[in-house]
């Protein structure tokens, strides 16, 4: 069973727009939350992380939204760019996990000039 | 400059055999992860390791071994028990997080192994 999910497969954007991406997650003892960006044959990089203690974080174009209530996480990116097409994962750790991240399966952004 | 390495990029092997891919980092970071990545996939957690010479099986070691016995470097075995070997490795490493404090640090990636069995 995924405990973290990317429902959306792809999504196409246009440049300049914005970019939401959406995660959920089942299991209640996630406290910390990680976006990452990869392309292809390449290694994933980190974007941004929040951690259930926050509500939003935000670093530069990149803002990271937590609903804790309804299990919720989502990257805003504002405004969308080219460069930004790429497969974004979602990643969770849990107390006691020893920093182990359980990923979803990625969702690609399209971003069209 | 610090970072991860895995070698080599491209990697074939004959089904039956056991391949090694190597993971090196010198970011003098205690813990270690394998994953490996399927196409329409997410990242599956295969060996971690959070300190010299312990490891611990993830979701999907089966088929495959590790060994930890240096702190800079973490390689994986794909033995011929791994049925199904053709996928995308990449290996992590991050800051300690033993001894109760869990930190909130993020993983560090390499640039990927891609192994395909013939």
């Amino acid at each position: 069973d995924q405990q973290v999910k990317q429902n959306s497969p792809s999504l196409s954007v246009q440049e300049g727009r914005i970019s939401i991406l959406n995660c959920d997650y089942t299991n209640s003892m996630f406290d910390y939350f990680l976006w990452y960006k990869k392309y292809p044959a390449e290694g994933p990089t980190f974007l941004i992380s929040i951690s259930s203690i926050k509500d939003k974080n935000e670093d530069g174009r990149f803002t990271v939204f937590l609903n804790k209530s309804a299990k919720h996480l989502s990257l805003h990116i504002v405004p969308s760019q080219p460069g930004d097409s790429a497969v974004y994962f979602c990643a969770a750790s849990a107390r006691g996990s020893q920093g182990n991240l359980i990923f979803g399966k990625g969702t690609k952004l399209s971003v069209k000039p | 400059d610090g970072g991860i390495t895995q070698s080599p990029k491209y990697l074939f092997r004959k089904e039956g055999q056991n391949v090694t891919l190597s993971c090196e980092q010198n970011l003098n970071h205690d813990a270690m992860y394998w994953y490996r990545q399927d196409p329409g996939q997410g990242l599956r957690l295969i060996y971690y390791s959070q300190i010299v010479n312990d490891f611990q099986k993830g979701d999907i070691a089966e088929g495959y071994s590790v060994s930890r016995e240096k702190k800079e470097s973490f390689p994986l075995t794909v033995t011929s028990a791994q049925k199904n070997p053709t996928a995308f490795y990449l290996c992590a490493s991050s800051i300690d997080t033993r001894g109760g404090t869990r930190g909130l640090n993020e993983q560090f990636f390499g640039p990927g192994t891609r192994l395909t069995v013939l």
